[in-house]
């Protein structure tokens, strides 16, 4: 595998299901993030990760929860959404702090729909 | 604060015709970065080019070019050529040099026509 993975690429959940979202990458990077894509909105930043460390939460409800066991894996734990949360949730990661190789990296997504 | 604008919100054209799609930025940072990357109909973002505010040099690679222009704070993307498997959706991005905190533009939707 090269890159960024993401599994599952589809899921579907009820509303009262708990599911996990997983990341991998095979880079070598050091910083991981968690992005939602709903249908006519720009891409919201979600969960930045350095170092296995979070970093940056940008105001995400409690209902998503992250996790980082290393630096090539990234969980997003998901509990009583709501169909609101029906969205494309992209990872990426980057390698930080090398002055000018910030580059992100994005897997293929996770298209989940909440019924 | 960041912002990306695309006004394009969607642009069709026939195959072989070219294309510019536009990105205008604003920033009060001198060091930053401005990214193109592509979202076809499968939904990963694929990264095209990067750019740091210190190189204002135009880029090319085989049909695609990159015209960045400080004066106007904008940083042009245009496809030479198109072909079918151009249609997607391209986001323009800015980053300030030291954060991580990308600002995506809303994105310019492209489809060729055979």
């Amino acid at each position: 595998e090269t890159g960024v993975t993401q599994t599952p690429r589809h899921l579907v959940m009820g509303m009262t299901n708990k599911k996990s979202l997983k990341c991998e990458q095979h880079l070598g990077h050091n910083a991981m993030y968690w992005y939602k894509q709903s249908a006519k909105k720009p891409l919201e930043l979600m969960f930045v990760y350095n170092f296995k460390e979070q970093t940056e939460n940008n105001s995400v409800p409690s209902r998503f929860s992250p996790e980082c066991p290393n630096s090539s894996h990234l969980f997003l734990h998901l509990h009583t959404l709501q169909p609101e949360d029906s969205a494309l949730y992209l990872c990426a990661s980057s390698q930080p702090g090398t002055g000018g190789e910030e580059t992100q990296y994005f897997g293929p997504g996770t298209r989940l729909l909440v019924l | 604060a960041q912002k990306v604008t695309q006004a394009q919100t969607e642009i069709s054209v026939v195959e072989k015709e070219d294309v510019t799609l536009d990105c205008v930025y604003e920033t009060r940072d001198t060091t930053y970065y401005l990214f193109w990357y592509k979202q076809p109909p499968s939904g990963e973002l694929v990264f095209l080019i990067r750019r740091n505010s210190f190189d204002e040099q135009n880029e090319i690679s085989g049909r695609y070019s990159w015209n960045f222009q400080k004066s106007t704070s904008s940083f042009n993307f245009t496809i030479t050529a198109s072909q079918v498997v151009d249609s997607a959706v391209y986001f323009c991005a800015l980053l300030y040099r030291g954060y991580q905190k990308v600002t995506f533009g809303t994105g310019t939707k492209l489809q060729v026509i055979p």
